[in-house]
């Protein structure tokens, strides 16, 4: 079945570590995203990637990175810049032009 | 700058209601999208419809329905006779068209419906 895996689904670190999130897509997706959700938050946009080897910021990346080497993976590293790195980290993609297809979250504690 | 209000935080319902949920948006962008999205328990994020600017027809899939006014900039969501499943987090987002990129989506900060037996 064709889909998005973002593994692990819980996460916990310790401050100061960075932390890398995992967002696989075999459904042959051009571009890839990731958003931030905080209770009660809407999504916000951390970075995107059209094509591979490409990558933008989002609203919201500081503290975060991206790589975008193979066009069925996107991982975000969470780095100990990041102040506030609890959250619900969610990827998406899309074919282009076409809606966004989500994943089903990494839910990331940092204490 | 594009924004997306969803001025209800939360709706509870009893089973049967018909139930509508709000979102007006702002955009300087002449042309644009429209979507809504639910989240379940589970985390995920399901798509339910996307509308262009282009278009203000109505639109009605099964027990859902969308009223898209650009007069009021809103594009609100009703569900008739709502069950049990219907309970989720519901956002609604905006997105430009923007040349040949994809989608970035500006969400509004969804409203929690519970729908009681």
């Amino acid at each position: 079945d064709g889909g998005i895996t973002q593994s692990p689904k819980y996460l916990f670190r310790k401050e100061g570590q960075n932390v890398t999130l995992s967002c696989e897509q075999n459904l042959n997706h051009d571009a890839m995203y990731w958003y931030r959700q905080d209770p009660g938050q809407g999504l916000r946009l951390i970075y995107y990637s059209q094509i591979v080897n490409d990558f933008q910021k989002g609203d919201i990346a500081e503290g975060y990175s991206v790589s975008r080497e193979k066009k069925e993976s996107f991982p975000l590293t969470v780095t100990s810049a990041q102040k506030n790195p609890t959250a619900f980290y969610l990827c998406a993609s899309s074919p282009k032009r076409s809606p966004l297809h989500f994943g089903n979250g990494t839910r990331l504690t940092v204490t | 700058a594009q924004k997306v209000t969803q001025a209800q935080t939360e709706i509870s319902v009893v089973e049967k209601e018909d139930v509508t949920l709000d979102c007006v948006y702002e955009t300087r962008d002449t042309t644009y999208y429209l979507f809504w999205y639910k989240q379940p328990p589970s985390g995920e994020l399901v798509f339910l419809i996307r509308r262009n600017s282009f278009d203000e027809q109505n639109e009605i899939s099964g027990r859902y329905s969308w009223n898209f006014q650009k007069s009021t900039s809103s594009f609100n969501f009703t569900i008739t006779a709502s069950q049990v499943v219907d309970s989720a987090v519901y956002f609604c987002a905006l997105s430009g068209l923007g040349g040949g990129s994809n989608y970035k989506l500006t969400f509004g900060k969804g409203t929690l419906l519970t729908v009681n037996p």
